[in-house]
This record gives structure tokens, C-alpha cells and sequence, in this order.
């Protein structure tokens, strides 16, 4: 069965300050990886995603995260944070054919002070 | 392009009631996922639909069922409610069914607290 794990519960950071969450997934197979953000008293909404191809990718609002295979991991970096990051991210693992399913992380609160 | 619409937005029932929520994906989306988020247990995979046929189902009691129609709305339906169903319901829709793995899209959620 796929598993996610995020380091941590909660991060807190100042503004300017470099940000990374950790994120490991258990799965055997090929995986797509995805990270979400959900802002207060928003939706969910995508940062980013890993399909294929250079496992550096990028997203919006400056976020970027790295897929290490070997790690089985997909880490999420942001160089400097604002006020505005303040949200709960969420990691997520998509494997091989089982339709429609993410299997999420436990989410990190990043709280940003100004 | 509208986005995910769930409806109702909030919902407060008593145990051993029925609940159906309904959700209405991006237009062109024929995909339609549901999850269920408590502080507990997080964000968990119910079931999808796609073509009105459900694909995959998730580990939840049989009182939890879902449905597509041909405009590739979904609504779930909670049966005999118990305090623990208490939760934000989640609908996502994504565009590509061919590919397992595309991106979801979710809606805002229906609040359900049962009392």
C-alpha cells in the first residue's frame, strides 16, 4: 500500500527566511508526486507536480521541489518566504493504476511572520 | 472555466440520518474523485468515478456510496450517520482519463457535522 510522510507538523519561519518541507513516499512502482497548498479558508490547490522528465520542477508563486528516486522523496523548497505562504501544504502520491487515487500526507503548517 | 462546485456548502444532521452531497466538476472533466478530511486521519481516498462507473473505492464502510451521471456530476451518499462521519467532504475532478495519474482538481467541500 502507498504511504506519505511529512517531517514536520509545523514550521515556522520569518519572511525572507529559505523554506524546505520534506516529504517520503512508500511505493514500490512508477509514481506521479504533487504537492498542494491550502491557504486559510480556501480550496486546495496545486503547487506543483512530478511526472516524468527532470526531477527539478517548478511551480507557482516561486515553489519548486526536487524528486529523488532513490530517496523516495520530493521535497518542496521555496528560496524566501513571504507572509502570504502562511497555508498547510500537503504532499501527494499517485501510483501505478489505481484510478483517481492520491494518497496524502499529513500536511505541515508553515506559518510566516512578517 | 468555473471550478469544482459543491453543494451544500454546510451541513448539520443527526446520527442515524442520511446525507447526499453533490459535486459538479470542470467542464470537459469526466473524472470525479471524493476524499474525506477530519484533523485525525487527514485527507482520505473514498472513491472515483469516471463514465459513470465507479474505478476505484477506498477503505470506507458500505455506507458510503457514490454515483455519476452522464454530465459527469457525482453526488455521495453517507447512510446512518455516526458521530465519527463528522468531516470536510472533498470532491476533485480531473481531465485526463486515460491517465491514471493526472492532477485533481478539488472543490471548497461540504462541512458535515453530525450531532
Amino acid at each position: 500500500a502507498q504511504s506519505v510522510s511529512q517531517h514536520n507538523h509545523h514550521v515556522i519561519l520569518s519572511e525572507a527566511a529559505s523554506l524546505e518541507l520534506g516529504c517520503n513516499y512508500s511505493y514500490g512502482g512508477t509514481v506521479n508526486l504533487f504537492w498542494y497548498v491550502q491557504y486559510p479558508g480556501q480550496h486546495l490547490q496545486l503547487l506543483l507536480k512530478y511526472f516524468s522528465g527532470d526531477p527539478l520542477v517548478k511551480g507557482i508563486k516561486g515553489f519548486e521541489a526536487e524528486f529523488i528516486k532513490s530517496k523516495f522523496s520530493f521535497n518542496l523548497r521555496k528560496p524566501s518566504v513571504q507572509w502570504s505562504d502562511t497555508a498547510e501544504y500537503f504532499c501527494a502520491v499517485h501510483g501505478g493504476t489505481s484510478y483517481g487515487k492520491l494518497t496524502f500526507g499529513q500536511g505541515t503548517i508553515l506559518t510566516v511572520h512578517p | 472555466k468555473a471550478g469544482v462546485t459543491q453543494t451544500p456548502r454546510y451541513l448539520i444532521k443527526t446520527r442515524g440520518q442520511q446525507v447526499t452531497l453533490s459535486c459538479s466538476p470542470i467542464s470537459g472533466h469526466r473524472s470525479v474523485s471524493w476524499y474525506q478530511q477530519t484533523p485525525g486521519q487527514g485527507l482520505q481516498f473514498l472513491f472515483e468515478y469516471f463514465s459513470e462507473t465507479q474505478r476505484n473505492k477506498g477503505n470506507f464502510p458500505g455506507r458510503f456510496s457514490g454515483r455519476q451521471f452522464s454530465n459527469s456530476r457525482s453526488e455521495m451518499n453517507v447512510s446512518t450517520l455516526e458521530l465519527g462521519d463528522s468531516a470536510l467532504y472533498l470532491c476533485a475532478s480531473s481531465s485526463e482519463p486515460g491517465l491514471a495519474g493526472a492532477e485533481q482538481y478539488f472543490g471548497p467541500g461540504t462541512r458535515l457535522t453530525v450531532t
